[in-house]
């Protein structure tokens, strides 16, 4: 099975600040990797998909990036309703895997 | 606008059979473009897909290999919802579940989910 490295497990940054996290595939996945943001109580919710994709209605300030095995998430621009826990997830032929999330706090 | 409504108990004993359900509005059970999965997320073992089910011309089913043997996924066209068992259920099935729509061409991303049902596994 592929192997997802989510890094970090967990970071504070302070409202404005650029906020990167990355996920680390075992193999080649292509772009087939999607960037999901968590509330508390609350279903994951699609913010990339295909690696670089926004998805309709998500702030500009979400990014992400990569293709192959190493894959960056990007909040140009942190602020207060961005605080989430953030999980990649990936595709390969019908093995589905999720990262083990990044734990986003405000400083 | 899609909507994903779960319903279902959230206890169940060890041994029995898990059974929940997810009603869809908004989309169509028997979609030829979307695939309708249950996903579940627990401190252990963090989200983990399980299965799916979808039309393309005839039903198709695909089940991770950690619980192909004791889920099934069903879809009822009458009602527009399908469903989730999972059998012989132990303390680790402990977790929150959830449905949710695969509109991926190709891939796979899930771009609606349920509300999500708690399930603990105890007597």
């Amino acid at each position: 099975d592929i192997q997802m490295t989510q890094s970090p497990s967990s970071l504070s940054a302070s409202v404005g600040d650029r906020v990167t996290i990355t996920c680390q595939a075992s193999q080649d996945i292509n772009n087939y990797l999607n960037w999901y943001q968590q509330k508390p109580g609350k279903a994951p919710k699609l913010l990339i998909y295909d690696a670089s994709n926004l998805e309709t209605g998500v702030p500009s300030r979400f990014s992400g990036s990569g293709s192959g095995t190493d894959f960056t998430f990007t909040i140009s621009s942190l602020q207060p309703e961005d605080i989430a826990t953030y999980y990649c997830q990936q595709y390969d032929n019908l093995r589905i895997t999720f990262g083990q999330g990044t734990r986003l706090g405000i400083k | 606008q899609v909507q994903l409504q779960q319903s279902g108990p959230g206890l169940v004993k060890p041994s029995q059979t898990l059974s929940l359900t997810c009603a869809i509005s908004g989309d169509s059970v028997s979609s030829n473009s979307a695939a309708w999965n249950w996903i579940r997320q627990s401190p252990s073992r963090g989200l983990e897909w399980l299965g799916r089910t979808y039309y393309r011309s005839k039903w198709f089913n695909d089940y991770a290999v950690s619980v192909k043997s004791r889920i099934t996924i069903n879809p009822d066209t009458s009602k527009n919802q399908f469903s989730l068992q999972l059998n012989s259920v132990t303390p680790e099935d402990t977790a929150v579940y959830y449905c949710a729509r695969d509109r991926g061409v190709g891939t796979t991303l899930f771009d609606q989910w349920g509300q999500g049902t708690l399930v603990t596994v105890s007597s």
